[in-house]
């Protein structure tokens, strides 16, 4: 089973800086089955990011996804207090299977 | 604009069945090429897919827990429903419904693109 962990565990950053999210995985992963969500409390989890880049509807181009093989990037641009929240990475293996990174908390300060 | 929407008890006794259902509106679990899935988080786990029914019918179900979860539909009212048999303590989650939409031509879901607000589960002993 392919193991995702995310860096770092928490991110504690100021509006208008760059976040910079990592997962990292234990096989190669084509980037079409990496996706990205956002989690903020009380609410129902947000498709951000499919196919490793691709942004998914309403999501603003502050939002970018890059990556390759077993290193995948979530950048986030010109942060704003609403992006307080926690960003898992998720991807798709054989059998089929779906496994999630551990989630990287993000603090808007 | 489909929307998805969690509801069941809260609380279930160990060794006893969890049942949930997922109200599916704005749309049909039939109406396809969608997968629905569940998908939990307990404290020690994060996130963990539990299963999904396809829309032709057909079921997956993680590894870990396929001996003891049923994913079943009813499409005349556009629900989903989990079963989960013999609970333990590690099926304490918030229990999230999901929709996942076919990419072709392969036919499978990579992500999930619509999700609920999930509803809390605590088992008791």
């Amino acid at each position: 089973e392919v193991v995702l962990t995310q860096s770092p565990d928490t991110l504690s950053l100021s509006p208008g800086e760059r976040a910079t999210l990592s997962c990292r995985t234990t096989q190669s992963v084509s980037s079409t089955y990496l996706a990205w969500y956002q989690h903020r409390p009380g609410q129902a989890p947000r498709l951000l990011i499919y196919g490793g880049s691709t942004r998914a509807t309403g999501i603003p181009d502050r939002f970018s996804g890059s990556g390759s093989e077993t290193d995948f990037t979530l950048t986030i641009n010109r942060l704003e207090p609403e992006d307080s929240a926690v960003y898992y990475c998720q991807q798709y293996g054989d059998s089929p299977m779906y496994t999630f990174g551990q989630g990287t908390r993000l603090e808007i300060k | 604009q489909v929307q998805l929407q969690e509801s069941g008890p809260g609380l279930v006794k160990r060794s006893e069945t969890l049942s949930l259902t997922c109200a599916v509106s704005g749309g049909s679990v039939n109406s396809g090429p969608y997968y629905w899935s569940w998908v939990r988080r307990s404290p020690g786990q994060g996130l963990e897919w539990v299963g999904y029914i396809s829309y032709t019918g057909s079921t997956n179900y993680n590894p870990s827990l396929r001996s003891r979860v049923t994913i079943s539909v009813d499409t005349s009212k556009s629900r989903f429903f989990l079963k989960v048999n013999s609970v333990n303590t590690a099926d304490a989650a918030v229990y999230y419904c999901t929709r996942g939409p076919i990419v072709q031509p392969t036919l499978k879901f990579y992500y999930m693109d619509v999700w609920g607000k999930g509803t809390t589960v605590t088992v008791s002993s």
